[in-house]
């Protein structure tokens, strides 16, 4: 079965720099999350996406943006990169059909690395 | 606010023996729990859930059953195999304001020694 692919897998940047993290969620999937994963620590939720509007806002900073296309893939932007955004990066999706009860489906993450 | 608290790591143990990993959580409302596993280099997988009290979530062996008295949500799997090294996170879903924003704990690790 088709699951969430993000990429890029890995993405080392310097100070400063711009990133552009992508997600392609599991097909017929109406919601996208975007969560952010320091060093041992839980994911911390970023934002989601319900049917290509954005729904809710968590702890994402003003440095960063994301959008969903028309295809349903979505892009997390990050600009002015600092070395505290180093972390994982997990994009996840859900369908919200009748009876659903908030489980999420992960793709792998995505390793942003900031030098 | 929501929040979730789970036991610290890792814990060590050796094959066949035993697991709990404890979990309790907060919530104004009637959430659905769930148990996610992250193993080496991978994203979470939904392990197993709990939409109401007294449910009992099972998979692979684990079980959890939804405690509302005490508001807890504890893994068990009573022989713990080396594959199930992993870090296992409790969460649980709330709708607010129309919407699903799971809650995480902060993740136990599991080491499991031949």
């Amino acid at each position: 079965a088709a699951g969430v692919i993000q990429s890029p897998r890995h993405l080392i940047k310097e100070k400063r720099e711009t990133a552009t993290l992508k997600c392609y969620p599991i097909p017929r999937h109406d919601t996208v999350y975007w969560y952010q994963q320091g060093p041992g620590q839980d994911p911390q939720f970023l934002i989601s996406f319900y049917e290509k509007m954005q729904s809710d806002k968590g702890s994402i900073p003003d440095r960063f943006s994301a959008q969903q296309f028309s295809d349903y893939h979505s892009e997390l932007n990050m600009s002015s990169l600092e070395l505290g955004d180093s972390a994982l990066y997990f994009c996840a999706s859900s369908f919200s059909a009748s009876g659903y009860t908030g489980e999420l489906f992960f793709g792998e993450g995505s390793r942003l690395t900031v030098l | 606010g929501n929040s979730v608290t789970q036991m610290e790591g890792p814990v060590t143990l050796s094959e066949e023996a035993f697991l709990t990993i404890n979990c309790t959580y907060t919530a104004t409302g009637y959430p659905s729990l769930f148990w996610y596993v992250q193993y080496p280099g991978e994203g979470l997988q939904l392990l197993l859930k709990a939409t109401k009290a007294d449910d009992k979530g099972s998979n692979k062996g684990f079980e959890a059953t939804y405690r509302k008295e005490t508001t807890s949500f504890h893994l068990e799997k009573g022989s713990v195999q080396v594959s199930d090294s992993a870090v296992y996170f409790c969460a649980l879903s709330d709708k607010t304001g129309g919407s699903y924003i799971p809650t995480f704990g902060r993740g136990t690790s599991l080491i499991v020694h031949p």
